[in-house]
Formats: structure tokens, sequence, C-alpha cells
């Protein structure tokens, strides 16, 4: 059972290049996430789909984009690369259990923006 | 507003007890979370708690939940080496509850 899968693991991009960081799922879960994360401000939600075909903003969305291309699947889009979009990011699934909201993540794509 | 916070660092011996805290602001979290993560790897849910409760217990782990002062703890008895990594404490609520708010982490670093 794989759970949740990014890829790729590790990248390069110059400044304005564009890139689309993959993630799959395979526990049938309605939403999924996208996260980045800093040191010493750890992560902060960038969008997530609280279900497929619907997408929302995070606390940190510009310079960003999303598609959930179906049930399993939800992708990020950095149009046009920043430095400061040199980051670990995280996908994650989840559904919701009695209320509570425990989320699965991937292993992490390390971005780095030259 | 949502903000989460936790102290960055913390050093144990091995055997010892380790006590990670984290305080909250959101008045309407209504679920707390712990989640690990090691090295290289992503976050896994250790443990959580809903506002009601004040304590969870689960083999080594002891949640601590003060609603009141808006602080929780994570208690791991007996760290081993392999508790070494990175602390995350998280709030979310059961109603619209699909942000979840992260702090900083804690790294545990236990010494041998």
């Amino acid at each position: 059972n794989a759970g949740v899968t990014q890829t790729p693991k590790f990248q390069v991009l110059k400044t304005g290049q564009s890139m689309t960081l993959q993630c799959a799922q395979d526990m049938n879960h309605n939403s999924m996430y996208w996260y980045r994360q800093d040191p010493g401000m750890g992560l902060r939600l960038i969008y997530y789909s609280a279900s497929e075909g619907t997408t929302d903003k995070g606390e940190v969305p510009n310079g960003y984009n999303v598609s959930r291309l179906n049930k399993r699947e939800f992708s990020l889009r950095l149009e046009s690369a920043a430095p400061s979009q040199t980051s670990v990011y995280f996908c994650a699934s989840s559904e919701k259990s009695s209320g509570a909201n425990v989320l699965t993540f991937g292993a992490g794509s390390r971005l780095t923006v030259l | 507003g949502e903000d989460v916070e936790q102290s960055l660092f913390l050093s144990v011996r091995e055997g010892d007890s380790s006590v990670i805290n984290c305080t909250y602001t959101d008045s309407s979290s209504t679920y707390l979370y712990w989640y690990k993560q090691e090295p290289g790897a992503g976050l896994q849910l250790l443990t959580y708690i809903f506002s009601n409760m004040d304590m969870k217990q689960d083999q080594r782990l002891t949640v601590l939940l003060n609603k009141k002062d808006k602080h929780l703890s994570l208690r791991i008895a007996d760290t081993q080496t392999g508790d070494s990594a990175i602390y995350f404490c998280a709030e979310s609520r059961a109603t619209g509850g699909f942000k979840t708010i992260f702090g900083a982490g804690t790294r545990l670093f236990v010494k041998a």
C-alpha cells in the first residue's frame, strides 16, 4: 500500500522556469493538500482540494496553481519559479474521521530555485 | 487569528521523559494533533485529542490539554534514540476543518 506518492523527489530550477509537482494517493481519500516546509516556519498550506472538482487557497497561494485531476491525483504548478519558492513541498490526503482531519503525507519534494 | 507556537529544540538523555509543549490561539480549535517527522521523510500522525478531553494516553505517549490556557503537551516516557525527530503540534476545527494549522516543530535530540 503506497499511500501518498510525490514526484519528483528533488528538482533544481532557474528563476523563471516552470514545473509541476505530481501527487497521487491510493487510499480513496476525498481531500488533498499541498504544503510547503521552511526552516523555523513549520508547514504552511498552499492549496487544498476538499473533494474532487473543488480547490481552495490556503495561507500562501501566490505563485502557485493546482489541478485536482481526479480523485487520486492533485498537482501543484509553479508557472515562473522564484528563489523564494525554494522549499520542501509536501502533498497530503485525508478522510475526516469523526471530525478529526487526519493527514497522510508523502515523502516530500525538495525544490531549489537558483 | 490562528497561530500555533512551540519551542524549537529539546535535548534529553536516553531513558528520561521528554515533554514537548505547544500553545495555540484559536479558541474554535476542536482537534489537536501531534505529528512526528523523521529525517528526509514526511510527517506521520502520532496521536490526536478532541478538545473535550484533557488527557489521552497511548503506550509511551501522554497528551495533556489545558483548554483554558490553550496549552497542549506531549510526554514521551523512557525516551529512546529512535525518538529523535521533529515533533509538530497542529490544530483544526470540526466544522469546515480542512485547514490544519501547524506549529514550527520541536526538534528532539536524544543523547545516549
